[in-house]
């Protein structure tokens, strides 16, 4: 039983195509995040959404947008792809803020073409 | 501004020898650090919370806010701890934001 759970694994799509991944945790947590991991395995925080709220959005481009229609479910719509968006894309949540620590999904890896 | 730097990219031990991830952080205020390791091909996990003063599988990590360190450690390292390890900084208080560091990818040796 997945705790948090991120769909699909694996997306490999051409530059210029629209894309979504879904985000689902059965933990009850309040908030959820999206997090980036590039080539070096660095982690930067894109947006975080507490009660289907969104509290942070780290300057990530417009072509990037998260949606969360309850707060069971987050997901990441990606318009435009660019090469530059290749990367493996986490999904996580918390009790309340960050203080209590994450419950990570499996991750995304998006190869863009 | 909140910045985590984990100063080693590999650290390559021998089976049965110490090790010790090193983890400075930059925070004005009260910091929650954390420490989390994600295996070959798994999600990332949640090691430890340093409020929690735990150990988990022989790891841990003691808060110096004189040396705003947060180094993990463990006395006796074993092949199954070969992991890539991420220290992670959240601001206190009930913020929605946490910084992680670049990552140490730990390396042990048979």
């Amino acid at each position: 039983d997945t705790a948090v759970s991120q769909t699909p694994k694996y997306l490999v799509t051409q530059m210029g195509n629209d894309k979504s991944i879904k985000c689902e945790q059965n933990l009850g947590h309040d908030t959820m995040y999206w997090y980036k991991q590039d080539s070096k395995k660095f982690l930067k925080i894109m947006f975080s959404y507490n009660n289907k709220e969104l509290i942070i959005n780290e300057t990530v481009p417009n072509r990037f947008s998260p949606k969360s229609p309850d707060k069971a479910h987050l997901n990441l719509h990606i318009n435009s792809l660019e090469l530059g968006d290749s990367a493996v894309y986490f999904c996580a949540s918390s009790p309340g803020g960050s203080d209590y620590g994450y419950t990570f999904g499996s991750g995304t890896r998006l190869t863009v073409v | 501004a909140q910045r985590v730097t984990q100063p080693e990219k590999l650290l390559s031990v021998f089976k049965g020898a110490p090790v010790e991830l090193k983890c400075n952080y930059s925070y004005s205020g009260s910091p929650e650090l954390f420490w989390y390791v994600q295996y070959s091909r798994q999600r990332l996990q949640l090691l430890l919370r340093h409020i929690s003063r735990e150990s988990i599988k022989g790891f841990t990590a003691d808060l110096n806010k004189g040396e705003t360190s947060f180094h993990l450690k463990k006395p006796f390292a074993q092949e199954e701890d070969s992991a890539m390890y991420y220290c992670a900084l959240a601001s206190g208080g009930g913020g929605f934001k946490t910084i992680f560091g670049a990552g140490t990818r730990l390396f042990v040796k048979a």
